[in-house]
């Protein structure tokens, strides 16, 4: 199975600071098709997850801009360019591009 | 709006069979190139892809849990269920529904906690 590496595992920001998070995984997530088959979700405290950024770099409808999602074959990040309060939980990255579906350990951002 | 719900019981008592449906409104689930996955998250810990369902009915398991686990479609309640044998402690953890595709899963049920405990 593709192994799902995250880092760092926890985040510290300030509000309106930037903030990365990266992701690399065992295999090449580069389909024959030129998709990346990575995803990020954000998981909020007491909620399910839900889908940020989807085939690397494109945003979920109503993810504000200020998320952004790049990279290519084995090594991806997640960018936020001006964090707010609302954007504390877990990171978590997923490939979809083969069974089993794996995901990362998942990044806890944290406000200062 | 699509709208998925996990349903099933809270307590499962060791080496028995964890089963939980998820209701799936809004939208069919025969419709469309979609899988229905079933995805856990033991307390305080990561999330774990299970498996899922194909609309056609094709079945993906993960292999740590393929020999205990069944995922199917009842097509004419609009649900599909999990099935989870020879339950243990570690099999404790909330269990989500989702619709998956290849951009992802994109919709999520609210979860339901399930303990297995005697």
């Amino acid at each position: 199975e593709i192994v799902m590496t995250q880092s760092p595992l926890s985040l510290p920001v300030t509000p309106g600071e930037p903030a990365s998070i990266s992701c690399r995984s065992s295999q090449s997530l580069l389909h024959s098709n030129g998709n990346n088959h990575l995803h990020w979700y954000l998981q909020k405290p007491g909620q399910s997850p839900h889908l940020l950024i989807y085939l690397g770099s494109n945003r979920a409808s109503g993810v504000p801009d200020r998320f952004s999602g790049s990279g290519s074959g084995t090594d991806f990040t997640l960018k936020i360019s001006r964090v707010e309060t609302e954007d504390v939980g877990v990171y978590y990255c997923m490939q979809g591009l083969q069974s089993p579906n794996t995901f990362g350990q998942g990044t806890r951002l944290e406000i200062k | 709006q699509l709208q998925l719900q996990e349903s099933g019981p809270g307590l499962v008592k060791p080496s028995e069979t964890l089963s939980l449906t998820c209701t799936v409104s809004g939208g069919s689930i025969s419709s469309g190139n979609y899988y229905w996955g079933w995805i856990r998250q033991p307390p305080g810990k990561g999330l774990e892809w299970i498996g899922s369902v194909y609309y056609s009915g094709n079945t993906y398991y993960n292999p740590s849990l393929e020999s205990r686990v069944i995922i199917s479609l009842d097509t004419p309640k609009n649900q599909f269920s999990l099935k989870l044998s020879s339950v243990t402690a570690a099999d404790t953890a909330v269990y989500y529904c989702a619709r998956q595709s290849g951009v992802g899963a994109t919709n999520w049920g609210q979860g339901t906690m399930v303990t297995v405990s005697s």
